[in-house]
């Protein structure tokens, strides 16, 4: 079955430490790439998303992620965290020829002030 | 432009008790869904529509029930609540079945 896995359950870290959170895929075809985020008591935001050309896509709050198709991954990653960076954040992948967006379970992400 | 607005925030319910949960979309999306939201579990669909009148099973649909009689609205029933539905559900809609989804703040129900 199609799944799509997330390294890490919780992740602690510094203000102005670097983040790289972990998401790879099983599905081999064509696909569409998201992450969103969950602020604390809100609804999920499109954070980026890869559907096609450049492999690096950036997003909003200086995030940006990395599609290698090779590796069947799509790692998010920030420079430089900050408080209000603590969120739980989720990968999720829509493949071409279905209508589901298959979620990772996500990363609850603390940044210490 | 209010997006995808879900109501009721919050509800507890008695288990066998029925409700139906409201989703609304301004942004005249064909797509809708209804996930459930549970700790260390992701995003589960429960059903899904992709047009007026139509809808479909997702990953976890038994328990619940949905409807789509106008393209604006989504929703979703429980006729007879059992404690494992305790959860956070969420509505979302999209323009296509492969762009960005946008969601609502979310229904936190508790069966007891």
């Amino acid at each position: 079955a199609q799944s799509v896995s997330q390294h890490n359950h919780h992740v602690i870290l510094s203000e102005a430490a670097s983040l790289e959170l972990g998401c790879n895929y099983s599905y081999g075809g064509t696909v569409n790439l998201f992450w969103y985020v969950q602020y604390p008591g809100q609804h999920l935001q499109l954070l980026l998303k890869y559907f096609s050309g450049d492999p690096l896509v950036k997003g909003i709050k200086g995030f940006e992620a990395e599609f290698i198709k090779s590796k069947f991954s799509f790692n998010l990653r920030k420079p430089s965290v900050q408080w209000s960076d603590t969120a739980e954040y989720f990968c999720a992948v829509i493949r071409d020829s279905n209508y589901q967006l298959i979620w990772g379970a996500g990363t609850k992400l603390i940044i210490k002030p | 432009n209010a997006g995808v607005t879900q109501t009721p925030k919050f509800r507890v319910l008695k288990t066998g008790q029925s409700m139906t949960l409201l989703c609304a979309q301004d942004m005249n999306h064909e797509y809708m869904y209804w996930y459930r939201q549970d700790p260390g579990m992701g995003l589960r669909l429960i059903h899904y529509s992709v047009g007026e009148g139509t809808t479909a099973k997702g990953e976890v649909p038994d328990g619940y029930n949905v409807s789509r009689l106008k393209k604006q609205n989504f929703l979703l029933g429980l006729e007879s609540a059992a404690p494992s539905q305790t959860s956070v559900y969420f509505c979302a809609s999209s323009y296509t079945g492969s762009t960005e989804a946008f969601f609502g703040q979310g229904t936190r129900l508790t069966v007891v």
